[in-house]
């Protein structure tokens, strides 16, 4: 079965720092992976993904992240924290043995981000 | 263009009552899927609809059964609701059943 793990449950910067948001994943197939924000109250929010074109993927509001497949790893990072990034981020991915779209979420990442 | 949005946007129920959720897709989007995201949890995929047939499901027991109408809006039913259902039920919709997923803001189901 197809199944991301996010490595950290929180995560705290300082504004300005850059951010590192860690996923492994497990594939037996060449896997799309996702990365979504959920900001409190709100739906989830498409970042960026990865559907086997270029490794390193760029994404909204500065996010970039870079797919490894030696390492299994889709980790997310900006260069520079906002107090605007505090959110829940979560790594996906998506089956490819399917005939419909089921996302396969991570636990989540909590990013704190302080003054 | 509007977006994804649910109603209501929070509810209680009763243990063992029934419940319906509502999801209006975004325009010119024929699949709609649903998910459940518990307290600190990720979201669990419940089922896709697509043209207004159960096109795939996940790992949730037939009391969570749907719908979904020719003007592709769908709707979540929950039966015999338990203490466990009470969490955050999400709606995705995309435009076919292989395409990324838009998402709404959430009904939050509390069963007491």
């Amino acid at each position: 079965a197809q199944s991301v793990t996010q490595l950290d449950s929180h995560v705290s910067v300082s504004e300005g720092t850059p951010v590192l948001l860690r996923c492994n994943y497990s594939s037996s197939y060449s896997p799309s992976l996702f990365w979504y924000v959920q900001h409190p109250n709100k739906g989830l929010q498409l970042l960026l993904k990865y559907t086997s074109a270029a490794t390193l993927v760029k994404g909204i509001n500065g996010f970039e992240a870079e797919f490894k497949k030696s390492e299994t790893s889709f980790h997310l990072t900006k260069p520079s924290a906002h107090m605007s990034d505090a959110a829940e981020y979560f790594c996906v991915v998506r089956p490819m043995n399917t005939g419909f779209q089921k996302l396969v979420f991570g636990t989540g990442t909590r990013l704190l981000v302080s003054p | 263009e509007t977006g994804v949005t649910q109603s209501p946007t929070h509810l209680i129920k009763t243990r063992g009552q029934q419940v319906t959720l509502r999801c209006s897709s975004q325009s010119g989007h024929n699949t709609v899927s649903w998910y459940q995201q518990a307290l600190g949890q990720g979201p669990q995929f419940i089922f896709q609809y697509y043209r207004e047939e159960e096109n795939g499901r996940g790992n949730f027991p037939p009391r969570f059964s749907g719908l979904q109408f020719p003007n592709y809006s769908s709707e979540l039913n929950v039966n015999a609701l338990e203490l466990d259902d009470s969490a955050l039920y999400l709606c995705a919709s995309s435009p076919s059943r292989n395409y990324e997923q838009y998402f709404g803001p959430g009904t939050r189901l509390t069963v007491t």
